[in-house]
């Protein structure tokens, strides 16, 4: 079975400091790995996926995540934290093959002090 | 515009009464998704249906109902045997046929009282 641990329910940094949350995953296949951002009442959005190829991967905002696989880990990273960084990220994991659930992480509040 | 819709936004019903969300697609999408949010547990699949008239038990699939009639729509009923049913559910949608994420709806609260 699939599983996502997300190290640090809460995270503060100030702003324009670098951001760093913690993503590891367990998968017995290859997996697809993904990081959403949710503002309060709201969906879910992407950030970045890693599907295949180029271990770094950047998406919108600034964020980029690397997957490595020796570590099973895709910690997603910004330099520079801005206010409207401001919101609860979640990492999640998706199989290969047959039945393709989406496991998510239990989430990270990111909160940004100016 | 495509996207995925989930109505209404806020919901309150009464202890014991069933109560149906709807999710419905214009993406063209194989793959819907229903998930529950809680504070500190994150996103807990409840159903999932990668082809019309087929779906899966999730996680947490007890005291949910789901049906997949049509493409285009996946509305889960919330049975009087959910024993907590108050909580923030999502609907998501995804391409089986690329390696594309799934997209996600805005939302339903969901308040028993």
């Amino acid at each position: 079975a699939q599983s996502v641990t997300q190290l640090g329910s809460h995270v503060s940094v100030s702003e324009g400091a670098l951001v760093l949350l913690r993503c590891n995953y367990s998968s017995s296949v290859p997996p697809y790995l993904f990081w959403y951002v949710q503002y309060p009442n709201q969906g879910l959005q992407l950030l970045l996926k890693y599907t295949t190829g180029a271990t770094l991967v950047k998406g919108i905002n600034g964020f980029e995540a690397e997957f490595k696989k020796s570590e099973t880990s895709f910690h997603l990273t910004k330099p520079s934290a801005h206010m409207s960084d401001a919101a609860e990220y979640f990492c999640a994991v998706r199989n290969s093959g047959g039945y393709q659930k989406v496991t998510f992480g239990t989430g990270t509040k990111l909160q940004v002090i100016p | 515009d495509g996207g995925i819709t989930q109505s209404p936004k806020y919901l309150f019903r009464k202890e014991g009464q069933n109560v149906t969300l709807s999710c419905e697609q214009n993406l063209n999408h194989d793959a819907m998704y229903w998930y529950r949010q809680d504070p500190g547990q994150g996103l807990r699949l409840i159903y999932y249906s990668q082809i019309v008239n087929d779906f899966q038990k999730g996680d947490i699939a007890e005291g949910y109902s789901v049906s997949r009639e049509k493409k285009e729509s996946f509305p889960l009923t919330v049975t009087s045997a959910q024993k907590n049913p108050t909580a923030f559910y999502l609907c998501a949608s995804r391409d089986l046929k690329s390696n594309t994420e799934a997209f996600f709806g805005q939302g339903t609260r969901l308040t028993v009282v």
